[in-house]
């Protein structure tokens, strides 16, 4: 059973260019989150989708930042234009469908993200 | 807003070590609290996911803890071993969000 897939894993940019991150959560699974980690701030929550709907995107650091889910089994995270502060790990997350509250949380890899 | 906490930021011990993983939270109204690991340069590994209503949780060599009054939890391992060494994070469910501890660093040594 594949889990959480992320592309790409690795992404090196120069500052202003733009970035998309993609996401494939777990097949059936109709809620996904967007995370970022840092060393510094640890791992925040950016954007939470459920059936394809943002429900709470408070965590999105800035209009520089945006994210789709069009639908169930693909999401993206845009940052147009980067900048170096933007540099972090990436992670998406879904959850089983019914259990938005309750269910457990799985992990995609992560895409690293290095804007110079 | 809830606070997560997690105590010591590093460890390391000998192989064959019992060693208890601390975490607290500032606000005892939640959904449930979940148990990962995180190896370097990997995502996070669903380890073992406590809803509010229960004490504890089993998988294997570990055992989680649920204190809501006291807003702690507590993550034992067992027979500890080298394949053990990673960051350990917990995270409670206050509502849509997760909220994450900075993590655990563990070692242990052959």
């Amino acid at each position: 059973d594949a889990g959480v897939i992320q592309s790409p894993r690795h992404e090196v940019t120069e500052m202003g260019q733009e970035v998309t991150l993609r996401c494939k959560p777990i097949s059936g699974h109709n809620s996904l989150f967007w995370y970022r980690q840092t060393m510094m701030r640890g791992l925040e929550l950016l954007i939470y989708f459920n059936n394809n709907v943002p429900i709470d995107d408070s965590g999105m650091p800035e209009d520089r930042f945006s994210a789709k889910m069009p639908n169930a089994s693909f999401s993206t995270l845009k940052i147009q234009p980067s900048e170096p502060r933007d540099s972090a790990v990436y992670f998406c997350a879904s959850i089983p469908p019914g259990r938005s509250n309750t269910g457990e949380l799985f992990f995609g890899e992560g895409s690293r993200l290095t804007v110079l | 807003k809830q606070e997560v906490t997690q105590i010591p930021a590093a460890l390391s011990v000998p192989e064959g070590e019992n060693l208890v993983l601390n975490c607290s939270f500032t606000d005892s109204a939640i959904y449930n609290l979940q148990w990962f690991r995180q190896d370097p340069g990997k995502g996070l590994t669903s380890l073992l996911l406590i809803q509010s209503s229960q004490r504890e949780q089993t998988s294997g060599r570990l055992n989680a803890s649920l204190d809501k009054s006291s807003g702690r939890s507590t993550l034992y391992i067992a027979a500890s071993q080298p394949g053990d060494s990673a960051t350990y994070l917990c995270a409670v469910r206050p509502f849509n969000d997760m909220r994450f501890g900075a993590g655990t660093r563990l070692t242990v040594k052959p």
